[in-house]
């Protein structure tokens, strides 16, 4: 059980293109669904956290703008990388979870990523 | 501030026993989980404490001790595909939620 799906899983694509990005709770209804960027050999980076049909939570430094989270069901959220640039490749993973958040004991179950390059 | 301590890099033979601590500083604390992540792929999970004491999970065993800040993840009988890192994150208070605070990881290689 607690499988997340994530797609596309690598986009290669010009600068300036925008790119959206599909997660999925396939088996669980996810309340709380977490985006992350990790750059090689570095920790995860929380990037926003979104609540279903609420607006989402960007961390300090993140561009809402620049990233657009959308968390319209309780199995989908996505987000939008707008006018990517090079500097904007990454790895990019969401994970998601039941419950409401703070209150839930359950574990955040990830998506396989989206490896991201701009050219 | 909030903190995640665990080292960067260990090595352990194949068969062997290692165990991987991680002390951590939070506001709050609300559960510490363990996470594989394999080069190139996400996170997946591998066990939750909430109480101290150590749970057991197969090769995999975790252990809490909430008033030290401490907690350790051993692995038994060490295979090769064990070798990656290994995450420690603390759900602690933030603001008025609690959010997963990560640890940078510790990379775990796996000699024959």
């Amino acid at each position: 059980g607690a499988v997340v799906s994530q797609h596309p899983s690598r986009v290669i694509c010009k600068s300036g293109t925008s790119v959206k990005i599909e997660c999925r709770s396939l088996d669980f209804q996810a309340t709380t669904m977490f985006w992350y960027r990790q750059f090689p050999k570095q920790s995860l980076m929380l990037m926003a956290t979104s609540n279903e049909g609420s607006k989402a939570t960007y961390e300090q430094g993140v561009e809402k703008d620049k990233f657009l989270i959308n968390h319209a069901s309780l199995t989908l959220s996505t987000l939008t990388v707008t006018s990517a640039h090079p500097e904007d490749s990454s790895f990019y993973i969401c994970s998601a979870r039941g419950g409401p958040d703070g209150y839930s004991n359950q574990p955040q179950h990830f998506g396989d990523g989206t490896r991201l390059s701009i050219l | 501030g909030q903190n995640i301590d665990q080292p960067t890099e260990m090595t352990a033979t194949e068969g062997a026993i290692v165990q991987i601590n991680c002390t951590y500083q939070t506001s709050g604390f609300n559960g510490l989980f363990w996470y594989q992540q394999h080069a190139g792929e996400a996170p997946t999970f591998l066990s939750y404490n909430v109480l101290d004491g150590l749970e057991e999970k197969g090769r995999f065993s975790s252990f809490l001790s909430r008033s030290k800040g401490y907690s350790y993840l051993l692995l038994k009988e060490l295979q090769m595909k064990d070798s990656a890192s290994y995450l420690c994150a603390v759900r602690g208070r933030r603001d008025s939620n609690y959010q997963l605070i990560w640890g940078a990881g510790t990379k775990l290689i796996i000699k024959p």
